[in-house]
């Protein structure tokens, strides 16, 4: 069964700080990974995707893939009050298939 | 631009009785999508249509149905509502290309159902 993994959380960062959340994923054939911020109340929205192994960087935000170990994380550096929110990780076989979602791992920015 | 709109927001239902979420998007996607979240569970697909006159089922499709009535709109229907189905439920919709899904879905806000 494909799993995606996600600490629930909450993680607590001080602002201005770096905040990294975690994603591992049991499939090996996932080609596809994304980042979505879910704001309390709020529908979730994509913040960054990958598909090759390393970094990309987008703004304030750093995606990270290793398909080796099957992770993929994200950092958020000089973490603002406004970063408060789930992050949802998902992975996708391939351009056919569905989005397979982790549980999403709640960010708490502290002033 | 109003993006993936659903109707309703909130609805309160009694156990059996039947219900349909609307859901409409402008942005010529040919995907989409009906999902349920719940706490601590993240989210869960129960149907897709993958273009205008199909509908696959996804991982939770028992007590539901679905309509592509045309390219635009997307509607899930409860036919016998039980508390289990309480839950948000999210409307998404994608653009693809042929049969490739960018994996880039935008969301509706959400329709919140308690059933009683």
């Amino acid at each position: 069964q494909k799993e995606v993994e996600q600490n629930s959380g909450p993680l607590s960062v001080p602002e201005g700080a770096i905040a990294s959340l975690n994603c591992t994923y049991s499939d090996r054939v996932s080609q596809s990974f994304f980042w979505y911020r879910q704001y309390s109340g709020k529908s979730p929205e994509l913040i960054m995707s990958i598909y090759s192994n390393g970094d990309k960087e987008d703004g304030r935000f750093t995606a990270q893939l290793n398909k080796a170990s099957q992770y993929v994380s994200l950092l958020i550096r000089d973490s603002q009050p406004s970063d408060s929110a789930t992050y949802l990780c998902a992975t996708q076989m391939d351009s056919n298939y569905q989005l397979i979602w982790g549980a999403g791992t709640k960010l708490i920015i502290k002033p | 631009n109003a993006g993936v709109t659903q109707t309703p927001k909130f609805q309160v239902l009694k156990t059996g009785q039947s219900m349909t979420l609307q859901c409409a998007q402008d942005m010529n996607h040919n995907s989409m999508y009906w999902y349920r979240q719940d706490p601590g569970m993240g989210l869960r697909l129960i149907y897709y249509s993958a273009s205008e006159g199909t509908t696959d089922k996804g991982e939770v499709p028992n007590g539901y149905n679905v309509s592509r009535l045309n390219k635009r709109e997307f509607s899930l229907r409860l036919e016998s509502a039980a508390p289990s189905q309480t839950s948000v439920y999210f409307c998404a919709s994608t653009l693809t290309s042929g049969v490739r899904n960018t994996g880039e879905l935008f969301f509706g806000e959400g329709s919140r159902l308690t059933v009683l």
